[in-house]
Parts: structure tokens; sequence; C-alpha cells
């Protein structure tokens, strides 16, 4: 099966400064990699997605970059916000299923 | 849009009771639902998969005497902790897909305290 491996587990940045978080995964098959922020006693919320056929996708100050070859994709916030502070998992589906795994977690802090 | 919708937030309760959890998604049909068990600063981790008008699929080593999953309906889905015991308190989050399959929409979780 999909194995994800998500690094670091902690972050720890400036307001102002790039957070950048790497998952990595073993299945090629894999064709869907959703990343989520979860705040403190609330669920995971979608905040970008990218599929297989794209490298890299933008939303404001979020990016996501993969590389296929490789098998690993990344996130990257710019400009953190103490409001960015929370845990991110990014995740992959393997192909055909609907089923994501999901990596371990990175708690992002931005100090003010 | 997108929005799941869990509910209760938070149950307390007695050793022995059992606990019913509803997830509702409320602008879109839920073709399948899932729910997830989460301990402190821990990752997700998958407990059932359920389609609408079929049983639910248990991931394994959790048993489906002790966690009901009911999928009625295309917009609601219950899991019911059945005698629940102080192990079973957890964080537990719901999340729902559409036809399209991803991406999964998370509810906003129970907090479950078995005291």
């Amino acid at each position: 099966g999909e194995n994800v491996e998500q690094h670091p587990s902690t972050l720890s940045v400036q307001e102002g400064d790039s957070a950048v978080i790497k998952c990595t995964y073993s299945d090629s098959a894999s064709n869907y990699f959703p990343w989520y922020k979860q705040e403190l006693g609330k669920g995971p919320q979608l905040i970008i997605d990218i599929r297989s056929n794209v490298g890299e996708k933008k939303d404001q100050r979020i990016a996501v970059t993969l590389n296929k070859t490789a098998k690993h994709f990344s996130l990257h916030i710019t400009e953190t916000q103490p409001e960015d502070s929370a845990v991110y998992f990014c995740a992959a589906n393997a192909g055909g299923s609907y089923i994501p795994t999901f990596g371990r977690g990175t708690s992002l802090i931005v100090h003010p | 849009g997108a929005v799941v919708s869990q509910h209760p937030s938070r149950v307390i309760c007695k050793s022995g009771t059992s606990v019913k959890i509803e997830c509702r998604s409320l602008d879109f049909q839920a073709t399948t639902m899932f729910w997830y068990r989460q301990f402190p600063k821990k990752s997700l981790m998958l407990m059932a998969t359920s389609n609408e008008g079929s049983k639910a699929t248990y991931e394994q080593g959790v048993e489906k005497d002790k966690f009901l999953i009911n999928h009625a309906s295309l917009t609601l889905s219950t899991l019911t902790v059945t005698s629940a015991h102080p192990e079973d308190s957890s964080f537990y989050i719901c999340s729902a897909t559409d036809s399209e399959g991803q991406p999964q929409h998370f509810g906003d979780g129970t907090r479950l305290s078995i005291l």
C-alpha cells in the first residue's frame, strides 16, 4: 500500500518568513495530493490540492509543487502570519482509490 | 461550498453508555463517508468507509460491533460507540466525498470523553 512520509514534524518561523513542508510517497500510481490545515480542536480543512498531471499550483500565499519522478511534493507558505499556526497534513491517493494516506503532520508555529 | 457538519462537538458520559455521533453533508450529496479517530498529536486513523445504502467497510483492528456505522441517506452518516469505556475516549472526525471521490471534506470532530 501507499506510504507517506512528512517532514519536519515541527516547524517554527518568524512572522513574514516562508515555511516549507515536504512529503514523499511510495506508490507511483498515486495521482492526487491534497494538503489539509487542522487548527486546535477542529477538523482538517482542505487548503490546496494538486493532481499528477500538474507540477505546481499556487493560491495566494500558498503553493504546492509535485515531482513525480522523485515521488515527493511540498507545501510552500510565503509571508507567514500568526493565524497560519496549525498542524498541516499532506496526503496521497493511490490511483483508483478514494481513500488517502495521510502523513504524520507538521506543527507550524508562526511567532509574531 | 462542500460543508460537512458534525454533532455533537463534545460528549462527556459515563462508562457503559452508548454515544451517537452524526455527520451531515449540508450542500452536496455524500456518496462516501469516512470515520476517523485521532489521538493527541497524531495523524488521522481511518476506522471505516461507508457508501450510502451499503454496509460499512471497517479497517483492520476496528470492532464493527463496537463502532456501529449507518449511512442511510446521501447526506447523513452516524457513528454509534456502543457501551463506551474510557479507552474509547478520543477525537472522532467524519469526512465525506461526492461521486467524484476527491477531495474529502471534514467535519469539525467530536471530542468523546468517557468517565
